[in-house]
């Protein structure tokens, strides 16, 4: 089994500034991936950047990036450069070799001037 | 490439009925998974199909039931509604080998009245 815990329900950030989103995970397979999704108000999921559990390098995708903690199995989401366009809901989910995502609770993020 | 395509985008329906919501992948993907999303338990696996076949199924009763056809397109049938199917029903495609990322689509909305 797999779950995925976000304990931030909440964010707020000035325009410009960064945030980082808290995300832990448990998974007993070896083989697997992290992601982040972005669901704004059109309720779209949008992936935001992905992490493949056996690479030590964190992704970066432009102004997102992500800090990997194997062995503490944390994968929190960094946003710099906030813009207001980045209001979302953010969910972290895990995979393993089955094609089934295993999502967190959310944290919804508020991005303001 | 487009993106997945869901139908209907909106649906209201009664207790008692069944309904069945349409899901069209990104061109060459041959895998289908759907999802629920609810307020109170948020997003649910609900089943996988790879290749016409169901590859992955989540913790929902038999009145969720999916196929998918040939064309890699998929349908989702839910029978005797309840109140509590009342949510957003995603569905998310991906190429179907390794833990790729899913690509989701704008989802529908189904209200149970």
């Amino acid at each position: 089994a797999q779950t995925v815990t976000q304990s931030q329900p909440e964010m707020s950030v000035q325009e410009a500034e960064t945030v980082t989103l808290s995300c832990t995970y448990d998974t007993s397979e070896n083989n697997y991936y992290l992601f982040w999704y972005k669901q704004p108000p059109s309720r779209q999921m949008i992936l935001v950047i992905r992490q493949e559990a056996y690479k030590q390098q964190n992704a970066t995708e432009n102004r997102f990036s992500v800090n990997f903690q194997k062995a503490a199995k944390s994968f929190s989401l960094k946003i710099s450069d906030s813009q207001l366009g980045d209001t979302a809901m953010y969910f972290c989910a895990v995979t393993g070799t089955a094609s089934k995502l295993t999502f967190g609770t959310g944290t919804r993020l508020q991005v303001t001037l | 490439k487009a993106g997945v395509t869901q139908t209907p985008r909106y649906l209201i329906k009664t207790r008692g009925q069944q309904v069945t919501l349409s899901c069209s992948p990104i061109s060459g993907h041959r895998s289908v998974s759907w999802y629920q999303q609810t307020p109170g338990q948020g997003l649910q696996f609900l089943f996988e199909y790879f290749s016409e076949t169901q590859r992955n199924k989540g913790n929902f009763p038999g009145r969720f039931s999916g196929r998918q056809f040939s064309n890699s397109r998929s349908e989702m049938n839910v029978s005797t509604l309840e109140l509590g199917d009342s949510a957003l029903y995603l569905c998310a495609s991906s190429l179907g080998w390794e833990p790729h990322e899913q690509f989701f689509g704008p989802g529908t909305r189904l209200t149970v009245l």
